[in-house]
């Protein structure tokens, strides 16, 4: 098992560009997450999906779209990108349902110019 | 917001020695915690975690402690390794947003030979 996969493992991008980092999970959960770390901080919650079909907006929200494509993929699109999102983003999966533990990937460094 | 915070940024220790890191939560609703570690480079990993009807669980070389009446939460590292180096994160459940968590900024804690 591979667990949680992100690609791509780093980006550039130029102010106004846009992208879709892509997440993927093969432990069947049902409940996947985005979350940035910014430096000496901890994790934020961009989006999160509790089950396929169903998407909901965490605490930092703006500027971004998710799509649950499938009980395995998670997307994360930023449609106008912004020198504020240079972050390290984290895609993360849980059985939901009661099942707290959640499983990370390891991450995406976003770099915008 | 932040609901959770660490009391120290930074914990040196010499390898052997006994760890405690602190973490201080707003939410006294919160039914579980969490402590994951983050080593250089790479995504959180879970650690340990504890229900809030208890107030002591232990790991391996793990324990960790849960006052409610103070909302403080610590984990215990027993005999410090220099692989234990790493940045270690206490998170509790998102409010309102299924199995999301919000994490603390954190403690990086440096193990020295």
């Amino acid at each position: 098992n591979a667990g949680v996969t992100q690609t791509p493992k780093f980006q550039v991008l130029k102010t106004g560009q846009s992208m879709t980092l892509q997440c993927a999970q093969d432990m069947n959960h049902n409940s996947m997450y985005w979350y940035r770390q910014d430096p000496g901080m901890g994790l934020r919650l961009i989006y999160y999906s509790a089950s396929e079909g169903t998407t909901d907006k965490g605490e930092v929200p703006n500027g971004y779209n998710v799509s649950r494509l499938n009980k395995r993929e998670f997307s994360l699109r930023l449609e106008s990108a912004a020198p504020s999102q240079t972050s390290v983003y984290f895609c993360a999966s849980s059985e939901g349902q009661g099942s707290e533990t959640q499983y990370f990937g390891p991450g995406t460094r976003l770099l915008v110019l | 917001g932040e609901n959770v915070g660490l009391h120290l940024p930074t914990l040196s220790v010499q390898e052997g020695d006994n760890s405690i890191i602190n973490c201080a939560y707003s939410n006294s609703a919160s039914d579980y915690f969490i402590w994951y570690k983050q080593e250089s480079g790479k995504g959180p990993q879970f650690i340990i975690d504890i229900r809030s009807n208890m107030d002591k669980r232990q790991g391996q070389r793990v324990t960790v402690l849960l006052n409610k009446t103070v909302k403080h939460l610590s984990l215990q590292i027993a005999a410090t390794q220099p692989g234990d180096s790493a940045v270690y994160f206490c998170a509790e459940p998102y409010e309102g947003a299924g199995t999301a968590l919000i994490f603390g900024k954190g403690t990086t804690l440096s193990v020295s030979s």
